[in-house]
């Protein structure tokens, strides 16, 4: 099978700009799940999508938002860039919701806001 | 979410030693405890997970243990090798993976 992929690998925006980051999960997965990893913050979570629906939430401002479509693939948008939203956004797909679903990741979209 | 911690920051051992890498938690409701490896600019990569039914598993060079009691889980991996040299990260999951801060590896021939 496929592996997780993620969409644009490399982005480069400018303050106050808005970002559209895309994730296609492992055939068969209906779950995806966003994190943003820093040096400083290590890998936090943002949210999670099951069945088009969010199921939970992390601890990040209205500015990050993401959706999911009927085939399971995954957006998150990133609105009012911040110099602080340089990251790498990893998705990672499950099978299923659940706390024992195993979650694997996608290589990540390295964003640099200038 | 719930912290993990995870000890030590860095890690050097040389080729054939062991490294053991440490973590607690406070979610006493975590049944579900995942390893990953991330080398120097990939994804984070499973490598072995463990589920609070048990406390111990292995996989060839690999195991991890499981301590609910107490509410720690180790990584040990035996007779390093130099391609083992990567950052692990610890994870229990709760609503979500809450990870720990990871683990730089260096084994050195």
């Amino acid at each position: 099978k496929a592996g997780v992929t993620q969409t644009p690998r490399y982005l480069i925006k400018t303050r106050g700009q808005q970002v559209t980051l895309s994730c296609s999960p492992i055939s068969g997965h209906r779950s995806v799940s966003w994190y943003q990893q820093t040096p400083g913050q290590g890998l936090q979570f943002l949210f999670e999508y099951f069945s088009e629906t969010q199921r939970n939430k992390g601890n990040f401002p209205g500015r990050f938002s993401g959706r999911q479509f009927s085939n399971s693939r995954s957006e998150m948008n990133v609105s009012t860039l911040e110099l602080g939203d340089s990251a790498l956004y990893l998705c990672a797909s499950s099978k299923g919701t659940g706390k024992e679903e195993t979650q694997y990741f996608g290589p990540g979209t390295r964003l640099l806001v200038l | 979410g719930e912290n993990v911690e995870q000890h030590p920051s860095t890690l050097s051992v040389q080729e054939g030693d062991s490294a053991v890498i440490k973590c607690t938690y406070s979610d006493s409701a975590s049944n579900y405890f995942p390893w990953y490896k991330q080398e120097l600019g990939k994804r984070p990569q499973l490598i072995i997970d463990i589920r609070s039914n048990v406390g111990e598993k292995k996989d060839q060079r690999i195991a991890v243990t499981l301590n609910k009691t107490a509410k720690h889980f180790s990584l040990h991996i035996t007779e390093t090798q130099p391609e083992d040299s990567a950052v692990y990260f610890c994870a229990e999951s709760g609503y979500a993976l809450n990870f720990g801060k990871g683990t730089s590896l260096l084994v050195t021939p």
